[in-house]
């Protein structure tokens, strides 16, 4: 079975420029996460998708970025435009089931430096 | 592969040797531990979770232990291999499940020959 696979695995940017970062989750996987990793801390929860809804993006700067999750499969991260300090290990993952009740499964992040 | 993190706190341990990596959550109502490794260039793998109803759960080579009364988990990981060389993470939720993990910020094993 294949695993959440992410794109790109690493991306160079200016500050004030747009980027996207793309997530195919694991087949059959409902619920869908986006995670914020820094340098040297723990991942920290953007949003969570149950199916295509979006139940929890309390943690999201929405005046940046934004998420979408067409036809509750694959899922884009947007940022725009992008700081210095949004420097990070974007991680994407899923889970079969919803309601918070299902093992995590991560993809392996996509870089981003914002120079 | 690029690191997970740089400033992390180290343990160094011989390979066959016994590791123990401590974890203090911050939460007095968390009701679910989760532990996961993180290699780098990778994402966090589960390792071996519990429910706040436990105080030690037993895996393959690895046990967990939870102490409610200060707040500490701990993994234990027994006859330290090359392959357990990475960073390991706690995560903490409130909801029982996976909906909001808390992550806890990481120490980084490295095992030696």
């Amino acid at each position: 079975e294949a695993g959440v696979v992410q794109s790109p695995r690493y991306k160079i940017i200016e500050k004030k420029q747009p980027v996207a970062f793309w997530c195919n989750p694991i087949s059959g996987h409902n619920t869908l996460y986006w995670y914020r990793q820094n340098l040297g801390q723990g991942p920290e929860l953007l949003i969570r998708y149950e199916n295509e809804e979006a139940v929890d993006d309390s943690q999201l700067p929405k005046d940046r970025f934004s998420a979408e999750r067409l036809k509750g499969v694959d899922s884009t991260l947007k940022i725009q435009p992008a700081e210095l300090g949004d420097s990070a290990v974007y991680l994407c993952a899923s889970s079969r089931r919803t309601g918070g009740d299902g093992e995590l499964f991560f993809g392996e992040g996509s870089r981003l430096t914002v120079l | 592969g690029e690191s997970v993190g740089l400033h992390l706190p180290t343990l160094s341990v011989q390979e066959g040797d016994n590791s123990i990596i401590n974890c203090a959550y911050s939460n007095s109502a968390s009701d679910y531990f989760i532990w996961y490794k993180q290699e780098s260039g990778k994402g966090p793998q589960f390792i071996i979770d519990i429910r706040s109803n436990m105080d030690k759960r037993q895996g393959q080579r690895v046990t967990v232990l939870l102490n409610k009364t200060v707040k500490h988990l701990s993994l234990q990981i027994a006859a330290t291999q090359p392959g357990d060389s990475a960073v390991y993470f706690c995560a903490e939720s409130l909801s029982g499940g996976y909906n909001k993990l808390i992550f806890g910020a990481g120490t980084r094993l490295a095992v030696h020959p």
